[in-house]
């Protein structure tokens, strides 16, 4: 199994500034994932994060906007730069161990 | 079409009746199949995976696989409020998880 945690847990932001979110596992796994659920929607995978490589981003997601580190095996973050309302959601961390986990994730509201 | 699909519902059932969820997807080289359940405010968790055609049973949960059909359900027997959530359908393409939009279960005492 794998414990994940994430800070923060949630946060209000302006429009414009940028929010990092960290993602901590409890054991080094090789696969990491970030995930977007907007309001009453599914997840959404946004990238993945590879150590020691720059991340895999899907389609409709982009560096400048979602830039993501991966320095070792156990950590993360994801930047959402530059937010509008449109970024309020919530982000998941998500990693495969014995199978797929997910992080408690971090609420973002902008105004 | 969307890549793997849900009936949003609400599906509503009474306590102890069977309730059936069910999820198609259109990737035929999908290998792996997954359902978790999300509570309102909380992350996904793993309720059973399956990759084999056929019946997999977990308790009272049952996941049911037809690859020739690209249709996968899960069956809940003797439903309880504390299964009142959103199932979330996920299937394996080209090494990532693909989620259905989910089915909100409401399950009433």
């Amino acid at each position: 199994s794998a414990v994940i945690s994430q800070k923060p847990s949630r946060d209000i932001c302006q429009r414009g500034t940028s929010l990092t979110i960290q993602c901590q596992v409890d054991s080094q796994v090789t696969m990491m994932f970030w995930y977007r659920q907007q309001p009453g929607q599914s997840l959404t995978l946004i990238a993945t994060a590879n150590q020691g490589s720059e991340a895999t981003y899907e389609s409709g997601f982009v560096i400048d906007k979602f830039p993501i580190s991966r320095p070792n095996l156990t950590f993360s973050t994801l930047t959402v730069s530059n937010m509008s309302p449109e970024d309020s959601s919530i982000y998941l961390c998500s990693v495969i161990a014995d199978t797929q986990y997910f992080g408690p994730g971090t609420r973002l509201t902008v105004l | 079409q969307k890549e793997v699909e849900q009936n949003s519902g609400p599906l509503s059932v009474p306590e102890g009746a069977i309730a059936s969820l069910n999820c198609t997807y259109s990737d035929r080289g999908s290998q792996s199949f997954f359902w978790y359940r999300q509570y309102s405010g909380k992350s996904p968790e793993l309720i059973m995976f399956i990759y084999s055609n056929g019946d997999k049973e977990d308790g009272r949960f049952t996941a049911q696989l037809n690859k020739a059909s690209q249709y996968v359900s899960l069956l809940i027997r003797d439903s309880q409020p504390s299964d009142s959530a959103t199932y979330l359908c996920a299937v394996t393409g080209f090494q990532k998880l693909v989620f259905g939009t989910g089915t909100r279960l409401l399950v009433s005492p």
